[in-house]
């Protein structure tokens, strides 16, 4: 089975507006951390957002918050506001365990376009 | 923040070849790295698990002899793709946990990837 799930492989978005990219995973291992990157068309992964299995609030940075729903094994992201440089691919992945070199796993990520 | 950097960028190559792709820690010391490889439009795929001072952990199907990995210092590892072949370009990407950040939430740092093509 699939650890990370995305089901969106491409989303358009208008500029200013706010997206929900989705993300379901699969573990039976109680810690677990939920990860966000940013690809843009230049290849580097750049990390947005972490959630942990135990985390009883939902994590926020700047524009970007975490919706995680973890009876439903969802960790969706959204992004408020969104700008053009947003346009980018966006991958979720996980890290089971607490272990310091546990392996992440990496959803197929989602093609967002922001429109002007 | 913890930086990865990986070299060269961009590299093309003639079919028969090796080429060796650097990834090093510019700021911290990284006794574990990881490869990954990358088609267009696709995920990134573990390929393995680079470990200083002892031998690579690969994942299944990813040929250990085609993709030689070294990892001689606590802020380098390597990889050689070995013989490269059409069928090897692909965008490589290596990354690291910064030991300094606690493991539970610490994301992982990626170079900015080697687009290998091969001729």
């Amino acid at each position: 089975a699939q650890k990370i799930t995305q089901t969106q492989p491409g989303m358009f978005v208008q500029e200013k507006e706010a997206v929900t990219l989705d993300c379901t995973y699969d573990t039976s291992d109680p810690s677990y951390g939920l990860f966000w990157y940013k690809q843009p068309s230049s290849g580097e992964m750049i990390f947005l957002i972490y959630q942990g299995s135990y985390d009883q609030q939902n994590a926020t940075e700047g524009r970007y918050s975490l919706n995680f729903q973890k009876a439903r094994k969802s960790a969706n992201l959204v992004i408020s506001a969104s700008q053009l440089g947003d346009s980018a691919m966006y991958f979720c992945a996980m890290r089971e365990g607490i272990d310091n070199f546990n392996k992440f796993y990496f959803g197929s990520g989602t093609k967002l376009n922001v429109k002007p | 923040g913890a930086v990865v950097s990986q070299h060269p960028s961009r590299v093309i190559c003639k079919s028969g070849t090796s080429v060796k792709i650097e990834c090093r820690s510019l700021d911290f010391q990284a006794t574990t790295m990881f490869w990954y490889r990358q088609f267009p439009k696709q995920s990134l795929m573990l390929m393995a698990t680079s470990n200083e001072g002892s031998k690579a952990t690969y994942e299944q199907g990813v040929e250990k002899d085609k993709f030689l990995i070294n990892h001689a210092s606590l802020t380098l590892s390597t990889l050689t793709v070995t013989s490269a072949h059409p069928e090897d370009s692909s965008f490589y990407i290596c990354s690291a946990k910064d030991p300094r950040q606690f493991s539970y939430n610490s994301p992982l740092h990626f170079g900015n990837g080697t687009r290998l093509t091969v001729t």
